[in-house]
């Protein structure tokens, strides 16, 4: 099995630009996935394969991957952005799936 | 409207069973595969299960592997999990959702909760 390694914690004011990473060996072979899941919510993909955004997901959440890191970037953070955030990979024949530890994300 | 909506959790000592269900709507469920995934209280997102479109093909966690089942049925647009022996570390919220090009999850329902406890 593998490991998916996010930071416990990101905190941004309202406006600027949130990075998030999510670091594993699997990543160079593997798609990153990403969910923001609010209190008390269920989780929600806001990026897939990398860095497509599903339909109805804001402009100002974009992803790119760098081999072993896969980088969530939430430009123009808002308030409403404050949830923790996952990333996810699977390998290519589906059976074995990661899930990162999760990130809080803080908007001061 | 895409829509998932489980059911079934409640209170259970240890060693006993449950059957989780989820009723899909809104979308193609006998093409989707489906997953399970569970989060325990305060902790992070842990998948558990995996089933094909046709219901031929199952996988399993390692820490399910054995204990748990899934099955569906796309006559009524469900998906089921049978849980037996159950432990205390099975407490979760248990999410069903659409494991899309065998890769990322979307959509995911509400959740049910499952309490393992004497």
């Amino acid at each position: 099995s593998y490991d998916l390694t996010q930071p416990t914690s990101v905190s941004v004011s309202p406006g600027q630009t949130a990075r998030i990473t999510c670091s594993g060996d699997a990543l160079p072979k593997q798609y990153g996935n990403w969910y923001q899941q609010k209190a008390g919510q269920a989780p929600v993909l806001v990026i897939y394969k990398d860095n497509k955004r599903p339909s109805g997901i804001p402009e100002r959440f974009s992803g790119s991957n760098s081999g072993t890191r896969v980088t969530l970037t939430i430009s123009g953070v808002q308030a409403e952005d404050e949830a923790d955030y996952y990333c996810q990979t699977a390998d290519n024949t589906g059976s074995s799936v990661v899930f990162g530890g999760g990130t809080k994300l803080t908007v001061l | 409207q895409v829509h998932l909506v489980e059911s079934g959790g409640g209170l259970v000592k240890p060693g006993g069973s449950l059957r989780l269900s989820c009723e899909a709507s809104g979308f193609a469920f006998s093409d989707c595969y489906m997953s399970w995934i569970r989060q325990a209280p305060g902790k992070g997102l842990e998948w558990i299960s995996y089933i094909s479109s046709s219901g031929s093909t199952m996988f399993y966690a390692d820490s399910v592997k054995g204990r748990f089942t899934v099955s569906r049925d796309n006559a009524k647009n469900s998906l089921y999990l049978q849980m037996n022996s159950l432990r205390v570390e099975d407490t979760a919220i248990y999410y069903c959702t659409c494991y899309m090009g065998l890769n990322w999850f979307d959509p995911w329902g509400q959740g049910t909760l499952v309490t393992v406890s004497s």
